[in-house]
């Protein structure tokens, strides 16, 4: 029978520019939120995390914005580079006394073109 | 640290075999996860361990599919028996709980079920 493939939002953008990508989360009890990078045939890779009581953070060459009003996360990365070229995935951690819970979104794929 | 260390890399087994894959987290990490990784479903949590106790295990698919923590270093998941739907990359993560960027994923183990 067919099978239905999940469908990857996809970003595309030249070598030296600027990317975002976006995120919407479901759980207003998150206590923070991380955005990770998967190269093909590696594990999530940890990027930057940012708190529910922030609103922005900024890391090297990248920057987190949250929007808690509209359950929005973004990840901004300046001057892309080809290295960058990979899935990105945002997650949401909800603590429970001491255990935490990661829940990944689906993802995007960035492609840094020439 | 050599990271998370997942073995085997690449497995490829007949329907109705049992499947054991193996996990050893980050020396002093005191959670451990186990995600399954589809074009289908992304990426989805299939259980995690605090302290060597499974907290939650919800994400577990059906009752052939089940994992031990025996210690604080080694992490087994078990498919008996396995079936071709189970093909997918699963990986493992640790973290220490109260690090909010602690969480390193392994390199996976692919699974292919003919």
């Amino acid at each position: 029978g067919e099978s239905v493939g999940l469908h990857l939002p996809t970003l595309s953008v030249q070598e030296g520019d600027n990317s975002i990508i976006n995120c919407a989360y479901s759980n207003s009890a998150s206590d923070y939120f991380i955005w990770y990078k998967q190269e093909s045939g590696k594990g999530p890779q940890f990027i930057i995390d940012i708190r529910s009581n922030m609103d922005k953070r900024q890391g090297q060459r990248v920057t987190v914005l949250l929007n808690k009003t509209v359950k929005h996360l973004s990840l901004q990365i300046a001057a892309t580079q080809p290295g960058d070229s990979a899935v990105y995935f945002c997650a949401e951690v909800v603590s429970s006394g001491s255990a935490r819970q990661l829940t990944f979104g689906s993802g995007t794929q960035l492609t840094v073109l020439p | 640290d050599a990271g998370v260390i997942q073995s085997p890399r690449h497995e490829v087994t007949e329907m109705g075999q049992e499947v054991t894959l193996r996990c050893k987290p980050i020396s002093g990490h005191n959670s451990l996860f186990w995600y399954r990784q589809t074009m289908m479903r992304g990426l989805e949590l299939l259980i995690y361990f605090n302290n060597n106790v499974p907290i939650d295990d919800s994400g577990m698919p059906e009752d052939r599919f089940s994992a031990k923590m025996p210690n604080a270093s080694f992490s087994t998941l078990k498919i008996q028996p396995s079936e071709p739907r189970d093909s997918a990359v699963y990986f493992c993560a640790s973290s220490l709980a109260r690090d909010s960027n602690g969480y390193t994923f392994g390199s996976g183990t692919r699974l292919t079920v003919v």
